[in-house]
């Protein structure tokens, strides 16, 4: 089975901070993904890599960074941390764009206070 | 732009029940659709994809359907379960991969 493991189920972290999720998998993915999921808003993507050090906008990615330095990790960078960052972060990943399924980690809830 | 839409956003059924989730999506140039359950506080995980050139996918007492003139997908679970309630989240893909989320039915099976 594959598995997406993110570092951390709960974090804290205060404005201004810097902060880092990461995320590994276990299957070789190319592709992977980050998305936030927030009460009436839904899921949405932030950033996305379909390989080694290469990155894609997603909907939303302001306020945030990526970087891919190998193919089995992805991190998810808050520049400086803001209050309206707080909430459940995803990560998934997959090894075809478009034809397998996303494979998705158990999610971070990051509160930012 | 692709918008994805599940309508109801919330449903109960007594236990052993059959019934029909729904996802509709306004772009028919679509890749795939993927179908997935969550757990509170917990992460996805997926049930079914769907090919744009399928018609449907079966796995257990699921069975998912699309079709993409008309713009729709449904999850179709049958003898619905207690260990069934969960948030069902429907998502389309275009040709680069990017999943556009519907907001999620959310099911609840009363014994």
């Amino acid at each position: 089975d594959v598995k997406v493991t993110q570092s951390s189920r709960y974090l804290v972290k205060r404005t201004g901070e810097k902060v880092f999720l990461e995320c590994v998998q276990d299957m070789d993915h190319e592709n992977m993904f980050w998305y936030r999921q927030d009460p009436g808003l839904g899921l949405r993507l932030i950033y996305f890599s379909y390989d080694v050090k290469m990155k894609e906008k997603g909907d939303i990615p302001e306020g945030y960074s990526v970087s891919r330095e190998k193919k089995e990790r992805f991190s998810l960078i808050l520049e400086s941390a803001s209050t309206n960052q707080t909430s459940m972060y995803l990560c998934a990943s997959s090894p075809v764009l478009g034809y397998q399924p996303q494979h998705f980690g158990d999610g971070t809830r990051l509160s930012i206070l | 732009k692709q918008e994805v839409t599940q309508i109801p956003a919330a449903l109960s059924v007594p236990e052993g029940e059959n019934l029909v989730l729904n996802c509709s999506f306004t772009d028919s140039a679509i890749y795939n659709l993927q179908w997935f359950r969550q757990d509170p506080g917990k992460g996805l995980t997926s049930l079914l994809l769907i090919q744009s050139s399928q018609r449907e996918q079966t796995s257990g007492r699921l069975n998912a359907s699309l079709d993409k003139s008309s713009g729709r997908s449904t999850l179709y679970i049958a003898a619905s379960q207690p260990g069934d309630s969960a948030t069902y989240l429907c998502a389309g893909s275009g040709n680069t991969g990017k999943l556009i989320f519907g907001q999620g039915t959310t099911l609840q099976v009363k014994p």
